[in-house]
């Protein structure tokens, strides 16, 4: 069965560091979506993208953010100059249309951030 | 913005019994996600609420989702072990932003 992966799964870095996390969406899906899951606490918004741009985002995802497609299979979320607080697992998530309502989540990078 | 609540956000129960799990939200809605989430895992789709009246059973896990009050519930029949997890409800906005609720960490013992 196809699936969302994301790579790596630990990431450990240090305060002030660029980090990027990949995804690989199902092939056949048109949109995407990251979201930030701090230890313990609820699953949260992002991004998501569509068409090669952003569809919509929370209000998390400010200008330390960036998501990229830059080819046919990879999505990237980019931070940059990482904070304490952006220790968290990053879910990448891919849906086939918008009708078609199942999100498939990947497994999650963890990043910390010391 | 629109907010998700659930309750109650821990459940101690017994196996063989049955409990419900609650699912608000505060603005018009009518696609509601419930996820199931082991610990230390990602997140795995369970039922996808499309419409107001709909309700859609696994095994021992049925939702039903009411638009006009803006409720969804989970309801757990004889509950097992294996059903111990962390139950997610999510909505989603005309514009593909999704809003998940605080989860619900469900705990069945033997």
């Amino acid at each position: 069965e196809p699936e969302v992966t994301q790579t790596p799964s630990h990431q450990v870095t240090q305060m002030g560091q660029e980090v990027i996390l990949r995804c690989v969406p199902i092939s056949n899906h048109l949109y995407f979506y990251w979201y930030r899951q701090i230890l313990g606490q609820k699953v949260e918004f992002l991004v998501s993208f569509y068409n090669n741009e952003i569809s919509e985002k929370s209000e998390i995802f400010d200008d330390q953010f960036s998501v990229e497609r830059p080819d046919g299979s990879n999505f990237t979320l980019k931070i940059r100059s990482t904070k304490l607080e952006d220790s968290a697992m990053y879910f990448c998530a891919s849906r086939e249309t918008l009708t078609t309502d199942t999100q498939y989540f990947g497994p999650g990078t963890r990043l910390t951030v010391l | 913005e629109l907010k998700v609540e659930q309750n109650p956000l821990f459940l101690s129960m017994q196996e063989g019994k049955n409990y419900t799990i609650y699912c608000n939200y505060s603005t018009t809605s009518d696609r509601l996600y419930w996820y199931r989430q082991d610990p230390g895992k990602s997140l795995e789709s369970l039922f996808v609420l499309l419409s107001n009246g709909a309700v859609k059973q696994e095994g021992r896990l049925m939702a039903s989702l009411d638009t006009k009050a803006r409720l969804s519930t989970l309801h757990i029949t004889a509950a097992v072990h294996d059903l111990s997890a962390t139950y997610f409800c999510a909505v989603v906005n005309n514009f593909n932003k999704f809003y998940f609720g605080s989860g619900t960490k469900l705990n069945v013992k033997p």
